[in-house]
C-alpha cells in the first residue's frame, strides 16, 4: 500500500464551488505539506503543518484553507473554487529532523489530485 | 538571480548518451541540496541527496560546488527509462523543512 495517499485523484469543478482535497500518510511522519505544480512554474507551496492543530501559510495561501486534526490527515480546501486554480496538487510529508543535523527533511510525495476548474 | 534556476530543457538524447544537468541557489545559507525524479503525470521522488564531497549512485553522480552555488546531476549511458524530468531542490537555509524546487528540466532518451 502506498505510504500517501490522496483523494481524489481527479476531480472537475465549477466555478464557485468549495472543494477539499484529502491526504493520508502511514508513514508516521510529523509534517505535512501541500502544494501545487503548474506547467513552467514548478512546485509551490500552499500550507504546511509540523504537527496537528499546527497551521503555516507558504508562498501562495490565498484562497486555499487548510485542517490538521490528525497526525495522519491533512486536507486542503478551497473554500469557492476559480479557474486559475486549475493545477496538479500535491501532499507530501516528512520526518522532524533534528535542526542540528543540519540536514533538510526529504519530502515523500503523495500521487497528487488533478484539479480542473471550470 | 532566481532561488533555484535550472537549464530549461528539454533534452532529447540518444540511448548511450551521458547528460548533465546543471542548477544554481541563490541562498548562500542553503545547507541541504537534493535532485529529484518526476515521471510524467506523477509525483516527485527523491533521486538523490546531494552532498559536498559529491556522491555516486550507479551511472548517476552528483555534485555540489557551494562556493559557485552550484549542483549537477550526470547520468552516464542513458537507458529509455530515464526518460522524466529532473528537479533541482534547495533548503531554505536556516531552516530544514522548507524546500525550494527548480522548475525541472525534462530529458527523453531516445532509442
Amino acid at each position: 500500500d502506498a505510504d500517501v495517499t490522496q483523494t481524489p485523484r481527479n476531480r472537475i469543478t465549477k466555478t464557485g464551488k468549495r472543494i477539499m482535497l484529502e491526504c493520508s500518510q502511514t508513514k508516521g511522519h510529523d509534517r505535512m505539506y501541500w502544494y501545487r505544480q503548474d506547467p513552467g512554474l514548478g512546485l509551490r507551496l500552499i500550507y504546511y503543518s509540523f504537527d496537528v492543530k499546527d497551521i503555516n501559510k507558504g508562498e501562495i495561501s490565498d484562497g486555499y484553507s487548510v485542517s490538521r486534526q490528525a497526525q495522519a490527515k491533512f486536507s486542503l480546501s478551497l473554500e469557492s473554487a476559480i479557474p486559475n486554480q486549475t493545477a496538479l496538487y500535491f501532499c507530501a510529508t516528512s520526518e522532524r529532523l533534528a535542526r542540528a543535523s543540519g540536514r533538510a527533511d526529504t519530502q515523500y510525495f503523495g500521487p497528487g489530485t488533478r484539479l480542473t476548474v471550470l | 538571480r532566481k532561488e533555484v534556476e535550472q537549464d530549461p530543457g528539454p533534452f532529447n538524447v540518444p540511448e548511450g548518451a551521458t547528460v548533465a544537468f546543471n542548477c544554481t541557489y541563490s541562498n548562500s545559507a542553503s545547507q541541504s541540496f537534493f535532485w529529484y525524479r518526476q515521471d510524467c503525470r506523477k509525483e516527485p521522488k527523491l533521486l538523490m541527496s546531494v552532498y559536498s564531497s559529491g556522491n555516486e549512485d550507479g551511472r548517476i553522480t552528483a555534485q555540489l560546488n557551494r562556493a559557485s552555488q552550484y549542483i549537477s546531476l550526470l547520468i552516464r549511458d542513458s537507458k529509455l527509462s530515464d526518460s522524466a524530468t529532473y528537479l533541482c531542490v534547495v533548503n531554505g537555509g536556516g531552516s530544514n523543512y522548507k524546500l525550494t524546487f527548480g522548475k525541472g528540466t525534462l530529458l527523453t532518451v531516445n532509442p
